[in-house]
This record gives C-alpha cells, structure tokens and sequence, in this order.
C-alpha cells in the first residue's frame, strides 16, 4: 500500500530564512507528487506537482520541490519565508497512470514563519 | 478556492439526523470528490465521480451517500449510520478522473453533531 509521510508535525522559520518542509513518499513504481497549502478554515490550494522531467519543480509563490528517487523524498522549499507562508502544508502521492482516487495525503506540516 | 462553492460553511445537526452537504462547481470539470478530514490526519476520500451519473466509493464510504445527477453538482448525504460524524468535510474536482490531475478545492464545511 502506498503511503507519505511529513516527519515533522510543526516548522518554525525566521522570517527571511530559507525553508523546507520533509515528505517521503512509498508507492508501487513511478510516482505522482502533488504538495497543497491550506490556510485555516479553507480549502486546500494546489502548489506543484511532479508528474515527469526535470526533478525540480517550480511552483506558486516561490515554492519548489525536488524530487529524488533514490530516497523517496519530495521536499518543499522556498529561498525566502514569508509571515504569510504561515500555514498547513500537504504532501501528497499517487501512483503513476491512476486517477485521484489512488491519491493519499500526508498528515500535514504547520509551518510558522516568526517575524 | 477556484470556482467551486460549498454550503453552509458550518452546519450543526442532532445525533440520528441525515445532513446533506452541497458542492458545486463552475469549472466544467468531469470530476469530482469528497474528502473528510480530522485534526492531525490526511484527507481521507469518502466517495468520487468521474462523470455524471457515476460514483464510486472511496477509502471511507460508509455512513455516507452522494448522487451526480449534473455535471456541476456533487452533494454529500452523511446519514445516521455514520458513527463519529463531526469533521471538516472537504469537496474538490479535477480536469477528469482519468489520471491525477491537480484538485481544486472548496471552502469545507464544518459539521457538528451532537
């Protein structure tokens, strides 16, 4: 069975400073990764994805992720925090060729930026 | 949240009573899902549809029903039989069902029963 795991249940960042939040995934053969951001009471907002190509992706305001094979992990990071990147992030996965009902979620990180 | 709404935003019912939860979109997208999450849990999948007329169950369907009677519209039955029923439910559609596109997601309801 597949499965994502945040390792780390809360990240405080200093404003200004770099940024990463953990995800590492299991899944049978290639993956799709998916991270979501959820302000309180909202919905989630998709941030990027890893579908195939090039292992770093790019996403809204200014996150990236890198993908990496060989340790099944597909960090979030961004060069420079922001108070308003204060939020509930989400790492998520599915197996390549399957649809979102294959899709699960990691229990997500609280990410506070201190100013 | 991208063209979807959901209703009521928060929503408190008595033990033993159906609740219905209504999502709707205007992004023209053929599918949809509901998700149910609890405080320091993932978003767990309670029923999808890839196209009108079709639904599937999800990880966690029981005490739950749906219809997809048009495109746009995806409502959420949570009936008594559902045991801990108090959660943040959760709607969302993609392009198609077909492969993982990105999901767009509602505002949530916040349920309370009683």
């Amino acid at each position: 069975a597949q499965s994502v795991a945040q390792p780390e249940d809360q990240v405080n960042v200093a404003e200004g400073n770099p940024l990463t939040v953990k995800c590492t995934y299991s899944v049978s053969g290639n993956p799709y990764l998916f991270w979501y951001v959820q302000y309180p009471n909202r919905g989630l907002q998709f941030l990027l994805k890893y579908i195939t190509g090039d292992n770093l992706v790019k996403g809204s305001y200014g996150f990236e992720a890198e993908f990496n094979k060989s340790q099944t992990s597909f960090h979030l990071k961004k060069p420079s925090a922001l108070v308003s990147d204060s939020a509930l992030y989400f790492c998520a996965v599915s197996p390549k060729y399957f649809g979102n009902e294959k899709l699960t979620f990691g229990t997500g990180t609280r990410l506070t930026i201190i100013p | 949240d991208g063209g979807i709404t959901q209703s009521p935003k928060y929503l408190f019912r008595k033990e033993g009573q159906n609740v219905t939860l209504s999502c709707e979109q205007n992004l023209n997208h053929d599918a949809m899902y509901w998700y149910r999450q609890d405080p320091g849990q993932g978003l767990r999948l309670i029923y999808y549809s890839q196209i009108v007329n079709d639904f599937q169950k999800g990880d966690i369907a029981e005490g739950y029903s749906v219809s997809r009677e048009k495109k746009e519209s995806f409502p959420l039955t949570v009936t008594s039989a559902q045991k801990n029923p108090t959660a943040f439910y959760l709607c969302a559609s993609s392009i198609d069902g077909v492969r993982t596109y990105e999901q767009y997601f509602g505002p949530g309801t916040r349920l309370t029963v009683t």
